[in-house]
C-alpha cells in the first residue's frame, strides 16, 4: 500500500516551453502533497505544499507563477514548469500524506526534467 | 532556521556495519527519519523515531537519538552491496493541534559498499 506514482519519469523540452508533471496516490487519498526539487548531488529542497482544494503554499524563493501547482483531487497533484529554462533542469519529486494523518510522507519515483 | 547536516561519503566492506551520522539544529523536532535513495529513484522510508525515544531497532537497522546533542545515527548491520545508496536523514515537528510540518532533509550520505 501507499504507492505514489509520477508521470513522466523523464522529459526533455526546449527552452521557453511548459512542462506538466503529474503525481498520483494510487491506493490512498492524499490530503496533502509536497513537491521537492533535487539538483545533482544535492539534497531535496521543498518547493511547495498543496492541500486538496486550496492554493499551494510556496517556500521562500520559489516563484509561484513559474511553478504552477494544482491539487484538484485527493489522488492527483500537478506541477507545471512554465517557460522552462536550462536552470530549471532538475529532478522533481513529489510526496503525499494520507487522510488518516500521521506524519509519514510517501514519495514518488521522481521526474527528471532536462531543458535544452 | 532549521539545518540538518550529514557527512558526504562513507565506504565500508560487505559484511561490516555502517554507521551514518546526522546532526540537526531544531530542538522542537518531533520526528526524525532515515530515507534511502538509489540512483535515479525517489526516496524510500527506512525507519523513523519519535523524539522521546533513544533507540529503535528494525531488523538490520538501528537508530540512535541523542536529543541533548541533537545527533541521530543509523547503523546498518551486515552491510550488503544492495545497501549502496544515498541516505538522507530528515526532521519535522508537529505543530499545535497535531498539524504536521514539512520535512527538512539533510545533505545526504553516499554509502559505498565494497564487495
Amino acid at each position: 500500500g501507499a504507492v505514489v506514482s509520477q508521470h513522466p519519469s523523464w522529459v526533455i523540452c526546449k527552452s521557453g516551453t511548459s512542462v506538466k508533471i503529474e503525481c498520483r496516490s494510487l491506493d490512498f487519498q492524499a490530503t496533502t502533497m509536497f513537491w521537492y526539487r533535487q539538483f545533482p548531488k544535492q539534497s531535496l529542497m521543498l518547493m511547495a505544499t498543496s492541500n486538496e482544494g486550496s492554493k499551494a503554499t510556496y517556500e521562500q524563493g520559489v516563484e509561484k507563477d513559474k511553478f504552477l501547482i494544482n491539487h484538484a483531487s485527493l489522488t492527483l497533484s500537478t506541477l507545471t514548469v512554465t517557460s522552462a529554462h536550462p536552470e530549471d533542469s532538475s529532478f522533481y519529486i513529489c510526496s503525499a500524506r494520507g487522510r488518516q494523518g500521521g506524519n509519514e510522507q510517501y514519495f514518488g519515483p521522481g521526474t527528471r526534467l532536462t531543458v535544452t | 532556521g532549521e539545518d540538518v547536516e550529514q557527512s558526504l561519503f562513507l565506504s565500508v566492506r560487505e559484511g561490516d556495519s555502517s554507521v551514518i551520522n546526522c546532526t540537526y539544529t531544531d530542538s522542537s523536532s518531533t520526528y526524525l527519519y532515515w530515507y534511502k535513495q538509489e540512483p535515479g529513484a525517489g526516496l524510500q522510508l527506512l525507519t523513523y523515531i519519535f523524539s522521546n525515544m533513544d533507540m529503535k531497532q528494525d531488523q538490520r537497522l538501528t537508530v540512535l537519538l541523542n536529543k541533548k546533542d541533537k545527533h541521530l545515527s543509523l547503523r546498518i548491520a551486515d552491510t550488503q552491496t544492495g545497501d549502496s545508496a544515498i541516505y538522507f536523514c530528515a526532521e519535522s515537528n508537529r505543530g499545535y493541534g497535531g498539524a504536521t510540518n514539512k520535512l527538512i532533509f539533510g545533505t545526504g550520505t553516499l554509502l559505498a559498499v565494497q564487495p
